[in-house]
């Protein structure tokens, strides 16, 4: 139980377009669900915690107009990359907890963004 | 500042030859301590979660363990199989529902 998938698993984009990642929980509903960054072997960042049918909260200088996070439905967040540079090149890694109150985070695969 | 430190940030054994991972935390108050084991371009994998001092817990060649200041992920007889990057989290009482996590140790098991 307790499976967390993203699409796309590695995208590579042009500098100044948009890029959408998708962080589906398979076997759960999930009210809230984590946004991470890793860059090469340092650990990871909370980005943004998204909340569902409801705007998500951005940790400090996270810039919540260029990484866009939507939360529709109990078991998909998004988080879309907008004009990206390739600054913005990392491993963008999503978490969910299967029951609300409870604090074990499932993390999907991770999707690997390449900016040219 | 709450703060999780990882020792050592790199571990090399040999097959067989069991060992201890470290993580030290300073927080403000601690709901709970999650253990998660990483390869390389992959998500983190859930391990263990423990909340007071004194737990235990045990998967397979790992065994968890927690105090008030630290906790050690004791691995047993490992196998290369258990080559990886072990990441420690912390979850605050007052923490908003986030992690805080240290960074990490780098695992490898030599055959």
């Amino acid at each position: 139980g307790a499976v967390v998938s993203q699409h796309p698993s590695w995208v590579i984009c042009k500098s100044g377009t948009s890029v959408k990642i998708e962080c589906r929980s398979l076997d759960f509903q999930a009210t809230t669900m984590f946004w991470y960054r890793q860059f090469p072997k340092q650990s990871l960042m909370l980005m943004a915690t998204s909340n569902e049918g409801s705007k998500a909260t951005y940790e400090q200088g996270v810039e919540k107009d260029k990484f866009l996070i939507n939360h529709a439905s109990l078991t998909l967040s998004t988080l879309t990359v907008t004009s990206a540079h390739p600054e913005d090149s990392s491993f963008y890694i999503c978490s969910a907890r299967d029951q609300v109150g409870a604090d074990t985070q499932y993390f999907g695969p991770g999707t690997r963004l390449t900016v040219l | 500042e709450d703060q999780v430190t990882q020792s050592p940030e790199a571990l090399r054994l040999q097959e067989g030859e069991s060992s201890s991972l470290n993580c030290s935390y300073t927080v403000s108050g601690l709901r709970g301590l999650f253990w998660y084991r990483q390869d390389p371009g992959k998500g983190p994998e859930f391990l263990f979660t423990l909340y007071s001092a004194g737990e235990e817990k045990e998967k397979e060649r790992l065994k968890a363990t927690l105090t008030k200041k630290e906790s050690f992920l004791h691995i047993t007889a490992p196998k290369p199989e258990d080559s990886a990057t072990y990441l420690c989290a912390v979850a605050l009482i007052q923490g908003a529902q986030k992690l805080v996590f240290g960074q990490g140790t780098r695992l490898t098991i030599n055959p």
